[in-house]
């Protein structure tokens, strides 16, 4: 069954510094990998969706990357700001499934 | 655009009483449907998934059950709430497979809490 990790499991940053979360799931026949953000008490906001064929994605400050032969992604935040902070998810869909799996999250606090 | 809708937002519930959560969602058609639960300090548990009305399928065993009675409608309920059914509930819905990139919006979430 696929498994995904997210490490750490809880960051702090002084504003303005470059940060790198990371996500590895265990099997490698996903069909994409996206990235959300949660704030307390509130849904999933999609970040960023990469599909398996590609490398990385990137919006604005965020830049998402993908190695899917190791079973890794990596969300990198560029300049990050107090109002980045909440805790960040990372799922894996497999090829032919319908559902996702989740990463227990990254809580992000961002110092001002 | 697209948007989906969860009430109630908040929910206080006894330990035995029934539950009804309700998702739309907004400007698709046939979209896939989801329930997923959030427990305190854990991750997304999916409850549910529907390809379509009526159509069903339950990821783990337990005292909820879904509904799909329109195209843009999903019901969660129960007949009898346990204490361990408390959480937050999120909706979801992506549009089908091979029709894009499949990507997964959320609802609002339902935080539930059996006393």
């Amino acid at each position: 069954k696929q498994e995904v990790t997210q490490i750490p499991a809880a960051l702090s940053v002084p504003e303005g510094e470059n940060l790198v979360l990371n996500c590895s799931f265990t099997d490698s026949a996903i069909y994409n990998l996206q990235w959300f953000r949660q704030d307390p008490g509130k849904g999933l906001t999609s970040l960023l969706l990469i599909q398996s064929s590609q490398r990385e994605q990137t919006s604005g400050r965020l830049n998402a990357s993908l190695d899917k032969s190791s079973g890794r992604s990596t969300l990198y935040i560029a300049a990050s700001q107090p109002g980045d902070s909440a805790t960040y998810l990372c799922a894996v869909r497999e090829t032919g499934a319908n559902n996702l799996f989740f990463g227990t999250g990254t809580r992000l606090t961002v110092i001002p | 655009s697209q948007t989906i809708h969860q009430w109630p937002a908040t929910l206080v519930q006894p330990v035995g009483s029934p539950l009804s959560l309700e998702c739309t969602v907004e400007g698709t058609s046939n979209p896939n449907l989801y329930w997923y639960r959030q427990a305190a300090g854990r991750g997304l548990q999916l409850l549910f998934y529907s390809v379509g009305i009526g159509q069903i399928s339950s990821e783990v065993p337990q005292n909820l059950s879904a509904s799909r009675p329109q195209d843009r409608q999903f019901i969660l309920s129960s007949k009898k709430l346990l204490l361990s059914d408390s959480g937050f509930y999120l909706c979801a819905w992506t549009v089908k497979g091979g029709q894009g990139l499949n990507e997964q919006f959320f609802g609002p979430g339902t935080r539930l809490t059996v006393l």
